[in-house]
């Protein structure tokens, strides 16, 4: 479809281990947003991009995630040495452009279990 | 900090009736208000939208409503069908800081 993909759409891994969820926004939108939403709270702004450029950075809960977009389209995100309370689903959004009263569109998620 | 609040985690509606769902929030430089409906396993989908420059918008059976003096707004459905039952977040956004700040969702449950 058009839409917003996300993949896995559900990973279980260890504690400790490094996972990677990607994210293939809707061809053309040059905005990338990822959101956090843990059991039971609302989104959490993580991360968002302008093109490659990630002007806000400031919703990383820690130096164990990263987030990078490459060509203007897929972003991975990516959070190392997994703990417990990383356990969430992980939301991707993208919108035409960033701000100006743009609406953004969501992926299904990606749910992460750490055991 | 939590710059958007719901403070209702849940709303039971009967079939036909009206549906209002609340928000408040607390930086009164935001000046763009979304609403988002979620069914479960799947991600938020854009509702209704509003500007700080209105105080109402209407899309079919979805109208927000918006009071910036009380830093307020609330989705009315009319008429609530069953299809409605969902998880609705409102959102907003202060312009050129590309950052949305969403409240934590009210669970709407459209009884038949």
């Amino acid at each position: 479809g058009a839409g917003v993909s996300q993949s896995p759409s559900n990973k279980v891994t260890e504690k400790g281990k490094d996972v990677e969820l990607r994210c293939d926004p809707i061809s053309g939108h040059t905005a990338l947003y990822w959101y956090r939403q843990s059991l039971g709270q609302g989104l959490e702004f993580l991360i968002y991009f302008q093109g490659n450029s990630a002007p806000d950075k400031s919703g990383l809960p820690s130096d164990r995630f990263s987030a990078e977009r490459t060509g203007g389209s897929v972003s991975t995100l990516t959070i190392q040495r997994t703990q417990q309370e990383d356990s969430a689903v992980y939301l991707c959004a993208s919108s035409l452009v960033g701000s100006n009263n743009q609406p953004q569109h969501f992926g299904d998620g990606t749910r992460l279990s750490i055991l | 900090d939590q710059q958007v609040k719901q403070n209702s985690p849940s709303l039971s509606v009967q079939e036909g009736r009206i549906s209002i769902l609340n928000c408040d929030y607390t930086n009164s430089m935001f000046d763009y208000f979304l609403w988002y409906k979620k069914y479960p396993a799947e991600g938020p989908t854009f509702l209704i939208s509003i500007s700080s420059i209105k105080d109402k918008n209407e899309d079919g059976r979805f109208t927000v409503f918006l009071n910036k003096s009380a830093k307020h707004l609330s989705l009315h459905i009319v008429p609530s069908q069953p299809g409605d039952s969902a998880v609705y977040f409102c959102a907003a956004e202060r312009y050129n800081f590309n950052k949305f700040y969403f409240g934590s969702g009210t669970k709407l449950n459209v009884k038949p």
